[in-house]
């Protein structure tokens, strides 16, 4: 069975930097035509996707987001790991990370049950 | 890369048929073949209903259908059912970028 769970702080301070960790299991992340993507949804608002990271490393960032997102991946630990520098309330948000494989390799086909990130001091 | 742009809301009654458009631009929905489209059920994760324009999941019943013609990319629900009241994204792949649309509801009357 294919899962993606999201896990990171519920609470950070305006200013710090959030981590949020994506653990998958039933796929590896060195899958061939296999990518990872973050997904934000603030409260009653849309889905924003953030970040995607490909089986060969290669990555890719949301234009307007793009100097505060670094994402990674720890193919041993089937971890993949959005960092975002300097929270700001706006950035309350559900935050998801989602799979991108095989044929549906421009969609995304599974998704973790999302993280709630709450950005206050 | 700006949103896609979805109508706010789409209604219809229990047997009848909606559409949803997702426009944008050249550098996303015209310039490539890979929309897909999301249905997300309150406080739950989103669900890969179609993807590459038109092609449904295993499980996806078959009153789902996707379109594209030009920059704008549409999904349709026929037979309209109770369970299919949900909030629906589109989402274009744009050259290593991905880009979501502003979200319709669909409501069932």
């Amino acid at each position: 069975q294919v899962t993606l769970k999201e896990s990171g702080p519920v609470l950070v301070k305006p200013t710090e930097t959030l981590t949020l960790t994506c653990t998958v299991s039933g796929f590896s992340l060195s899958n061939a035509r296999m990518g990872v993507s973050w997904i934000r949804q603030p409260p009653g608002k849309a889905l924003e996707w953030l970040a995607h990271i490909f089986s060969n490393d290669e990555k890719s960032y949301s234009t307007s987001l793009k100097s505060r997102l670094t994402i990674s991946k720890d193919t041993s630990k089937s971890q993949v790991v959005l960092t975002m520098t300097n929270m700001d309330p706006v950035d309350t948000a559900t935050y998801y990370c989602a799979r991108s494989y095989g044929d549906y390799y421009y969609g995304m086909d599974v998704w973790g049950q999302g993280t709630t990130v709450t950005v206050s001091s | 890369q700006s949103a896609l742009t979805q109508p706010r809301s789409v209604s219809g009654s229990p047997g009848q048929s909606v559409t949803i458009s997702c426009t944008g631009t050249s550098s996303d929905v015209g310039g490539y073949n890979y929309v897909s489209w999301y249905q997300q059920h309150p406080g739950k994760a989103p669900k890969l209903m179609i993807y590459d324009v038109s092609k449904r999941p295993s499980g996806v019943p078959d009153r789902f259908s996707g379109s594209k013609s030009g920059n704008t990319a549409s999904l349709t629900i026929s037979g309209l059912q109770a369970e299919d009241e949900a909030d629906y994204y589109c989402c274009s792949y744009a050259g290593s970028l991905y880009v979501f649309g502003t979200g319709t509801k669909v409501t069932v009357l």
